[in-house]
């Protein structure tokens, strides 16, 4: 059974500082893994889609790194802003037999706050 | 261009009660996926369908749950006699493909309440 866990399950940092957030996954059958932004009380916004076959994935002040092998992958984010405060989630598409494979399976989330 | 929409954002049951949440996926998108978040918990796989067919259900409760995807109108996800236990955050997403490469778009979910 896939479990996802992220560390830390929170974080605070000063503003315009570089940070790392990490997601390891038990089983590295993977079709890809997606990391996501929640705001409290609202929906989730895609970030960035890795697929397994690729190593990381850019956009803006946002990069993801996927280490299938390991069973991990790193969302970096550059100079940041309290605009970036939320909930963070990794959740990888993991290869089942039959229709499973159609499930995300989520981490916990790492709540990170920028303060100005 | 909307995303996808779910409705009501907030509903409110009373113990026994029926509740209904509604999910309009993404123009042009025909599959569809329910999540469950219980409070300090992570989102949890409930249910994939595609028009019509129900493909996934290995995440629903075996009773008092239901899912459906007409062919016109939006998913339907529906809770029959609703228990405390059921209060969290159901959150839908659609795909274009039911590809395993595709990326899933999320609605901004439901909070259910049962009082």
């Amino acid at each position: 059974k896939q479990e996802v866990t992220q560390i830390p399950a929170a974080l605070s940092v000063p503003e315009g500082e570089n940070l790392v957030l990490n997601c390891s996954f038990t089983d590295s059958a993977i079709y890809n893994l997606q990391w996501f932004r929640q705001d409290p009380g609202k929906g989730l916004t895609s970030l960035l889609l890795i697929q397994s076959s690729q190593r990381e994935q850019t956009s803006g002040r946002l990069n993801a790194s996927l280490d299938k092998s390991s069973g991990r992958s790193t969302l970096y984010i550059a100079a940041s802003q309290p605009g970036d405060s939320a909930t963070y989630l990794c959740a990888v598409r993991g290869i089942y037999s039959g229709a499973g494979s159609y499930q995300l399976t989520f981490g916990k989330g790492t709540k990170l706050s920028v303060i100005p | 261009n909307a995303g996808v929409m779910q409705n009501p954002r907030h509903l409110v049951r009373r113990r026994g009660q029926e509740a209904r949440l509604r999910c309009s996926p993404v123009k042009g998108h025909s599959h569809v996926y329910w999540y469950r978040q219980l409070p300090e918990e992570g989102l949890k796989f409930m249910v994939y369908l595609q028009k019509e067919n129900i493909i996934d259900e290995s995440g629903m409760p075996k009773e008092r749950f239901s899912a459906e995807f007409p062919k016109e109108g939006p998913s339907i996800l529906r809770i029959q006699q609703v228990v405390r236990g059921d209060s969290a955050a159901y959150f839908c997403a659609s795909s274009l493909q039911g590809l395993e490469n595709t990326e899933a778009f999320f609605g901004q979910g439901t909070r259910l309440t049962v009082v």
